[in-house]
């Protein structure tokens, strides 16, 4: 691996369904983000955390949860997945020390029906 | 929390200069970053200010004011290559971005 890997690279699902996202990093950097990017609206934050262990909420956290039981790993998952999510989804991460620039993934492009 | 502007799109000839207006409100300051995004793919790091002045990083440059809640992107000696989205952002206290809309600069020959 090198860098930020996200899977899958897309994804359609029927309204209701559970989904994860996966994100991962080799790069050991304490922080890491997902954010869903809209046609009109940019890159949104849905959750993020500065260390392994630790979760924030970002500004559209509502129907997203994510855990960050180690350092590489960030998964999103949506419980019950609505067709207002269909998005692409974007996992970043990056090192909170000096300029400390995020580094994105390819993204997941999600589509529910 | 932030609110950002920025132009939603602008077009240059290709070798000519484009500048990039980013104007920004917030409730805590920590940073301005500017990323480059294809069409299709993710976003790129360009370039990052945090105090006050001119950064240059070669056809690049990005400018902040920070009493006056202001930032551009200077791209100089356009190639086409240059054609995509650019999107300005500002990071909080809590190490969290909060990023514009996006400007689509369009590259003619």
């Amino acid at each position: 691996i090198a860098g930020i890997t996200q899977a899958p690279t897309s994804q359609i699902l029927a309204a209701g369904r559970r989904m994860t996202l996966r994100c991962t990093q080799d790069m050991r950097h304490n922080a890491m983000y997902w954010y869903r990017q809209d046609l009109g609206l940019g890159l949104r934050l849905i959750h993020y955390s500065n260390t392994a262990g630790t979760t924030g909420k970002g500004e559209v956290p509502d129907g997203y949860s994510v855990s960050r039981a180690n350092t590489d790993d960030f998964p999103l998952t949506l419980a019950s997945a609505v067709p207002s999510q269909t998005s692409v989804y974007f996992c970043a991460s990056s090192d909170l020390a000096g300029a400390g620039e995020q580094f994105f993934g390819p993204g997941t492009r999600l589509t529910v029906l | 929390g932030q609110n950002i502007d920025q132009p939603t799109e602008m077009t240059a000839t290709e070798g000519a200069i484009v500048q990039i207006n980013c104007t920004y409100q917030t409730s805590g300051f920590n940073g301005l970053f500017w990323y480059q995004q294809h069409a299709g793919e993710a976003p790129t790091f360009l370039s990052y200010n945090v105090l006050d002045g001119l950064e240059e990083k070669g056809r690049f440059s990005s400018f902040l004011s920070r009493s006056k809640g202001y930032s551009y992107l200077l791209l100089k000696e356009l190639q086409m290559k240059d054609s995509a989205s650019y999107l300005c952002a500002v990071r909080d206290g809590d190490y969290k971005l909060s990023f514009g809309a996006g400007t689509t600069v369009t590259v003619r020959a």
